[in-house]
């Protein structure tokens, strides 16, 4: 079964800095979508970015950006010039092509981003 | 542009009270998703829907049932509530790809006294 770890509960950065939310999965499978939502405390889940795993080229969304290790099961977030806004709770998501699986997503625990102004 | 619309968005129950959560999705999504989502245990997967007219089990079914009652419509019922299902109750739309986002409500925060 495939699973998704976040291994940073808590992270904080000063507001016009970069960070990077660290996100690691398991899996046998080859083919696979990753997904990273962000939750503001608004409640609201928020697509933020995804990637395609047979893609090598990184998924980049305006000031967010990842970097996607397949060997190694990687799949990190970095938010560059971060703003109060980003303040949220950021959730790393797999998701299988396979049918059997039914496509289901599976989530990480989730990382809490705080930015200092 | 809706998206996805869930109601309530607060509810409090007596222990023993049962209560039928609605969603409605207006992107002609194929599937369909509740969620609940606790401190320190993230979302986890109640029921879902692949597509109108089949809904399967996630990893946390036991104390609820989902009725997918159209393409649009995938409502969650708790029959007898208990504490332990106080949480934030989320559902979620997607396309049946595996490359499309999954499309959330606001939420419904339960709480069961």
């Amino acid at each position: 079964a495939q699973t998704v770890t976040q291994s940073q509960p808590e992270m904080s950065v000063q507001e016009a800095e970069t960070v990077t939310l660290s996100c690691t999965y398991d899996t046998s499978e080859s083919d696979y979508y990753l997904f990273w939502y962000k939750q503001p405390p608004s409640r609201q889940m928020i697509l933020v970015i995804r990637q395609e795993a047979y893609k090598q080229q990184n998924a980049t969304e305006n000031r967010f950006s990842v970097n996607f290790q397949k060997a190694a099961k990687s799949f990190s977030l970095k938010i560059s010039d971060s703003q109060l806004g980003d303040a949220a709770m950021y959730f790393c998501a797999y998701r299988s092509v396979h049918a059997g699986n039914n496509r289901k997503l599976i989530w990480g625990l989730g990382t809490s981003l705080a930015v200092n102004p | 542009n809706a998206g996805v619309t869930q109601t309530p968005k607060f509810q409090v129950l007596k222990t023993g009270q049962s209560m039928t959560l609605q969603c409605a999705q207006d992107m002609n999504h194929n599937s369909m998703y509740w969620y609940r989502q606790d401190p320190g245990m993230g979302l986890r997967l109640i029921y879902y829907s692949a597509s109108e007219g089949t809904t399967d089990k996630g990893e946390v079914p036991n104390g609820y049932n989902v009725s997918r009652l159209n393409k649009r419509e995938f409502s969650l019922r708790l029959e007898s509530a208990a504490p332990s299902q106080t949480s934030v109750y989320f559902c979620a739309s997607s396309f049946t790809a595996s490359n499309q986002p999954q499309h959330f409500g606001d939420g419904t925060r339960l709480s069961i006294l």
